[in-house]
């Protein structure tokens, strides 16, 4: 399978702590990304961070990313209980097949 | 102002009897996906249109076909659910694929 994993598969933190997750993949990859859905409905594209680059920022959102290791890392910083949801990796691979290969997901709780 | 639309949002049809879900899009983007994504697992790709050109996954079952009869619409027919077809389909578009992807609110597919 060319499925990524993301660790941890869940994650609950107290409201104004930062939370990390990780996403590792198998393939060489053009860009890499990370969405967020909330329960029940689509996907909503947080940031895309290409291979070239280390690391981004968007907001609470701080990506990075490692190619030699293949893996990134989602923070999100001071969160809030509307962050609450599942965070998904997706990888666009270098040869290019216009398809995105999800990861597993991580379901993030913010606790009031 | 909605830019990927799923109709209907909820959907329950009988075991063995043919159903069709609809997605249209707004952003004029050459490419549309369509996902079946079951609880707490990662969206899993279908089958995907660059313009008019089919793209199936290996894995996607004969019972699944689709439609793209231009740039705005696709449609999602199983010919014959199952009680394992239940689950949530996604649809999403991308303006040249493996960038940035745009997912509707999702139907909810339930066979009895």
């Amino acid at each position: 399978s060319q499925q990524g994993e993301e660790d941890p598969q869940a994650l609950s933190i107290q409201e104004g702590e930062n939370a990390t997750m990780n996403c590792s993949y198998k393939t060489s990859i053009n860009n890499l990304q990370w969405y967020r859905q909330n329960s029940g409905r689509g996907l909503v594209h947080l940031i895309l961070i290409r291979s070239n680059e280390r690391e981004k920022h968007s907001g609470r959102l701080r990506v990075t990313l490692d190619t030699s290791k293949k893996s990134s890392s989602l923070l999100i910083t001071a969160s809030r209980a509307a962050d609450t949801a599942s965070y998904f990796c997706a990888t666009e691979p270098n040869f290019g097949n216009e398809k995105l290969t999800f990861g597993t997901g991580t379901r993030l709780t913010i606790i009031p | 102002d909605a830019m990927v639309i799923q109709n209907p949002r909820y959907q329950v049809t009988q075991f063995g009897k043919p159903v069709t879900l609809s997605c249209s899009q707004t952003l004029n983007h050459n490419v549309m996906y369509w996902y079946q994504q079951k609880s707490s697992q990662a969206p899993k790709l279908l089958f995907h249109y660059y313009d008019k050109d089919f793209n199936n996954e290996a894995d996607t079952p004969d019972n699944f076909q689709s439609r793209r009869p231009n740039t705005s619409f696709c449609f999602l027919d199983i010919r014959s659910p199952g009680l394992g077809d239940a689950a949530m389909y996604l649809c999403a578009t991308s303006r040249y694929g493996g960038e940035e992807q745009y997912f509707g609110p999702g139907t909810r597919l339930t066979v009895t």
